[in-house]
This record gives structure tokens, sequence and C-alpha cells, in this order.
């Protein structure tokens, strides 16, 4: 079965130090998300992608965070200045779009020292 | 505008008892609605889903879920805890395409 995979399963960096977290959605899947979950908090929405721009971003998704879909496999979320806050697991997710599911991947644990 | 409650942060059963974990939603939408799992220091597994049809809804690990429009709910039920199914479950809707709403957890555990 597809499954949407995430790369590096855990990161650990400075504050102040840019990370970029991996994803490679499903093959054949058009529309893309990002979501993170603070240690023993929910899952929050960050950022949803679609025919190459954003198409909705929550209040947590600001200056600081852009995404980007290089060649036509990855999708990426860069973090460009890390704060301490940072540190949470982010899931990619994906979706063909109709009633279709979200598939999450396994999301990769940021680590902000 | 979506949102979701589940009511009870923690829940505690018996080994062999009843499972009922509660979620409400808001949507002003007709709802997607899911349920997740998640075990410690691990990703988000899908239990089951519900998008049209049957409001009944099965799902992997004898789970399943009934769909309530008139009560906006969508309670995951399972009629034998397991030792295996203590874990963090999450209730989610989103709409077509759009992003999913999580609510805040609720972490089952089971006693032998």
């Amino acid at each position: 079965e597809p499954e949407v995979t995430q790369t590096p399963s855990h990161q650990v960096t400075q504050m102040g130090q840019e990370v970029i977290l991996r994803c490679v959605p499903i093959s054949n899947h058009l529309y893309f998300y990002w979501y993170r979950q603070i240690l023993g908090q929910k899952v929050e929405f960050l950022v949803s992608f679609y025919n190459n721009e954003i198409s909705e971003k929550s209040e947590i998704f600001d200056d600081q965070f852009s995404v980007e879909r290089p060649d036509g496999s990855n999708f990426t979320l860069k973090i460009r200045s890390t704060k301490l806050e940072d540190s949470a697991m982010y899931f990619c997710a994906s979706t063909g779009g109709g009633t279709d599911t979200q598939y999450f991947g396994p999301g990769t644990r940021l680590t902000v020292l | 505008a979506q949102s979701v409650t589940q009511l009870g942060s923690h829940v505690s059963v018996s080994e062999g008892a009843l499972v009922l974990l509660r979620c409400n939603y808001s949507s002003s939408v007709p709802p997607y609605l899911f349920w997740y799992v998640q075990y410690p220091n691990q990703g988000l597994q899908l239990l089951l889903k519900y998008t049209t049809g049957a409001t009944l809804v099965k799902g992997i690990n004898g789970f399943e879920a009934e769909f309530k429009k008139s009560e906006t709910s969508f309670h995951l039920t399972k009629p034998s805890a397991h030792m295996s199914d203590a874990a963090e479950y999450f209730c989610a809707v989103n709409t077509n395409a759009g992003k999913s709403t999580f609510g805040d957890g609720t972490t089952l555990t089971v006693k032998p």
C-alpha cells in the first residue's frame, strides 16, 4: 500500500538555525499538508498546498515558515530561524482530493535546543 | 468553520469492557469524520472514517463509529477492550480536500 514518507525521523537543531523537513507524498495525490503536534497536545494544522501554491495557512504559519514542492515528488517545510517553541512532531499528509482520506506520514520529531 | 470536541481527556476501562470515546463536531458543510490512534512516539494511524453513505462505519482492530447528524456526534466504540488498545485517540473533521481539525485527544487506559 502506498504511504507518505518523511525524513529525517528526528532532527535536533540549535535555536536560530534553519531546518528543512522533507516529505514524499503519495505519488498521485494533489493536495499536501503540514501539521504539528507539540508534545502532549493535539495535532494542529499549519498549511495546505495545492497546484503549487498555498491554499490555506493557520496563524501558526508565520513568516518563519515556508513550503515548497521542488520537484514532482518532494514536499518540504522550512523553518528559517528555529525557536524553542518550534520543538514538536511535524506530520506531512496528502490526499487525492474529494472524499479521499488524508494519509499521514510517520512524522519528524524536531527538537530545538 | 469546523471544530471537534472530545469529551473526556482520559478514559479508563477494564480489559474486556466496552470502550466508548466521545466526539462531537461542528461544521458548516457536510463533514468528513475520522478517528485516528496514536501509540507513544509514533504517527497517526487511521482507524476509520465517515464520508458519505452508511452512518455506522467499521474500522480496524474491532472499532466502529456511528455518525449521528442530529446529535453532531461521531462516537467511537469497541465491544471488548484489549490491552493493546491503550493509546491516544484523536477525532478529526475535514471537508472536501480541506484541512483536518483535530480534537484534543483521549488517552485510553486498559486495566488488566
